[in-house]
This record gives structure tokens, C-alpha cells and sequence, in this order.
């Protein structure tokens, strides 16, 4: 099975920041990638997918990039309603694996 | 507007069994993949199960494979998850979610606001 991994697992960070979440896969996945974000107490959202296709709706201050094994999800001038947890995972074979996750908080 | 609504959680001690339900709306149920994904304290979410459109393509997690079994009823619109052989490694928010396609894509796009399993004697 390929396992994601991201890091990191959380970070504090301030309105207004740039903020750059890491996720690696154990084998290549192409760009076959997707990003999530869950709030506490909500369903997770998808917020981008095949690795840089942000989904309709979703604020334009995120984007991700990468490919193989390693990709990135970006927040630029972060907004309070980012706060939340981060998931990315690989939708290239089954079992769809996610990553632990990355908790961004308020510094 | 896309709905996803579960139903069938609870309390329940080991070795028992469970039903969930996921009722659809708002869409063409029928032309989509629906995945069950679960959301395990201290863990994140994993995936759990998922069937194609029309039930000929089924997978499962290697944690739940042989006890847990997927449906659907395009009829009613509906997913189920019965759950056999309840352990307390399956405590968890599980998540009915939408795929992308027909068939197993994982792209999940819509999901519900889950129902919550508790496992325990």
C-alpha cells in the first residue's frame, strides 16, 4: 500500500501569513493528489485535486503543486476561516490513503 | 444542492453489528461511485469501503475486509455499510462521500456530516 506522509503535523501562523504544507507518497502517484480541509465539527472540503486543480468555489489564495512524490499545498495571506485541518490524499490505486494530517492553529 | 445524510450510528459492544445508511439527494445517484471514509480519534481519516455505480466494483480496506459489506439501492438512492465483528478500532465519525465518476476515481466531492460509531463493552 502507499502511505502518505505530511509535515508537518501542525503549525501556528498568523492572518496575513504564507503557509506551506508538505506531503510526500512512499511510491510515485503521478499527480494523482488531492488536498482536504476539515474545520472541527465539519465534513472535509476538497480543495484541490490532481495535484493543482482547485475545485469550484475555492478561494484562489490556495494552490498545489508537485508530482511523483512530493507536493505542496500553499495558503497565501491567510484568512481566519483557514484555521482548520489539512488532509492530502492519493486517489492513483486503492487503498486511498490519506495523510496524518496538519493542524493549522492561531499564533 | 448535494445532500448526503447518514444515519445508523451508535453504541455498540464488541463483536456486534451495525448498519449505516447513507441517503443521497440532489444529483443523479446512479452515475456516481459512493465511498464510506472514516474519521478515527487521534488517527485522521481512512477509507474504509467503496462501490461503483452499478455494484460491479467493490473495494475495501485491508482493516475491514471480511467483516464489513458494502451496498447500494439505486432505487432509493441509498448506500449501506453493514458492519459485523464491531471492534473498538472501528470507533470512529464515518463519512458517506461522493466520488467524481462512475466508477472509483477517489476524488470525493461531496460528503456528509457523518455518524458516529462507538464500540465499547
Amino acid at each position: 500500500d502507499i502511505q502518505m506522509t505530511q509535515s508537518p503535523s501542525s503549525l501556528s501562523a498568523s492572518v496575513g501569513d504564507r503557509v506551506t504544507i508538505a506531503c510526500r507518497a512512499s511510491q510515485s502517484i503521478s499527480r494523482h493528489l488531492n488536498w482536504y480541509q476539515q474545520k472541527p465539527g465539519r465534513a472535509p472540503k476538497l480543495l484541490i485535486f490532481t495535484a493543482s486543480t482547485l475545485q469550484t468555489g475555492v478561494s484562489s489564495r490556495f494552490s498545489g503543486s508537485g508530482s511523483g512524490t512530493d507536493f505542496t499545498l500553499t495558503i497565501t495571506s491567510l484568512r481566519p476561516e483557514d484555521f482548520a485541518t489539512y488532509y492530502c490524499q492519493q486517489s492513483y490505486t486503492i487503498p486511498p490513503a490519506f495523510g496524518q494530517g496538519t493542524k493549522v492553529e492561531i499564533k | 444542492e448535494v445532500q448526503l445524510v447518514e444515519s445508523g450510528g451508535g453504541l455498540v459492544q464488541p463483536g456486534r453489528s451495525l448498519r449505516l445508511s447513507c441517503a443521497a439527494s440532489g444529483f443523479t445517484f446512479d452515475n456516481y461511485a459512493i465511498h464510506w471514509v472514516r474519521l478515527v480519534p487521534g488517527k485522521g481519516l481512512e477509507w474504509v469501503s467503496g462501490i461503483s455505480w452499478n455494484s460491479g466494483s467493490i473495494g475495501y480496506a485491508d482493516s475491514v475486509r471480511g467483516r464489513f459489506t458494502i451496498s447500494r439501492d439505486n432505487a432509493k438512492n441509498s448506500v449501506y455499510l453493514q458492519m459485523n465483528s464491531l471492534r473498538a478500532e472501528d470507533t470512529a465519525l464515518y463519512y458517506c462521500t461522493k466520488d467524481i465518476g462512475l466508477m472509483m476515481k477517489f476524488y470525493f466531492d461531496y460528503w456528509g456530516q457523518g455518524t458516529l460509531v462507538t464500540v465499547s463493552s
